[in-house]
């Protein structure tokens, strides 16, 4: 079975420092791996996306994310957030011929003036 | 940009009473899904249909409630009786191949009071 695990539900940066979420992943074959953002009241925006190509993958609005497979991770980075960063962001996994999305728990960024 | 569209936005609604959500995807996409997301969790997978085919409801409590789309197009989520615990956000989304990632809507917020 695939499976995500955030680390820290609760993430607090100023603006203008480095933004890290933790994303480890649990899978018995090569995953498909995804961030998504969530603002209240809205629905999921994909940011961005690893699907075996590129180990650095860049999104939208600056973040990126690098798929480790010796640490099973896949954390994503902002170099300098900004007020409109803060949000829910989930991680979540699918293996490759099952297109189901199995989501972590999320992580909540709030970004500090 | 093309948008999976839900409604409604939100609803409320009695212990007891049916409610009834739609969801119509991107045009072309051949898979949609519903997904549950109470609130403080990351979402669940509730029913994936390819077409107008159910590939995965296993998680769906059958009990009270059904999912439809028969046409292959749009879909209706219904719960019925509705009780205090279906109270959550019921995303929909679209995927059009394996490996893309989804295309969520903007969800519906059901409260049951």
């Amino acid at each position: 079975a695939q499976s995500v695990t955030q680390l820290g539900s609760h993430v607090s940066v100023s603006e203008g420092a480095l933004v890290l979420l933790r994303c480890n992943y649990s899978s018995s074959v090569p995953p498909y791996l995804f961030w998504y953002v969530q603002y209240p009241n809205q629905g999921l925006q994909l940011l961005l996306k690893y699907t075996s190509a590129a180990t650095l993958v860049k999104g939208i609005n600056g973040f990126e994310a690098e798929f480790k497979k010796s640490e099973t991770s896949f954390h994503l980075t902002k170099p300098s957030a900004h007020m409109s960063d803060a949000a829910e962001y989930f991680c979540a996994v699918a293996n490759f011929g099952n297109e189901k999305l199995t989501f972590g728990t999320g992580t909540r960024l709030t970004i500090i003036p | 940009e093309a948008e999976v569209a839900q409604s409604p936005r939100y609803k409320i609604t009695e212990k007891s009473q049916a409610v009834a959500f739609w969801c119509d995807p991107i045009s072309g996409h051949a898979t949609l899904y519903w997904y549950r997301q109470i609130l403080g969790q990351g979402p669940e997978l509730l029913v994936q249909f390819q077409d107008e085919s159910v590939v995965d409801d296993s998680q769906l409590p059958k009990d009270r409630f059904s999912a439809e789309r028969l046409k292959g197009v749009d879909s209706t989520l219904k719960i019925q009786p509705a009780e205090l615990g279906d109270s959550a956000m019921y995303l929909c989304a679209s995927s059009l191949a394996r490996g893309n990632g989804y295309t969520f809507g903007s969800g519906t917020r059901l409260t049951v009071v």
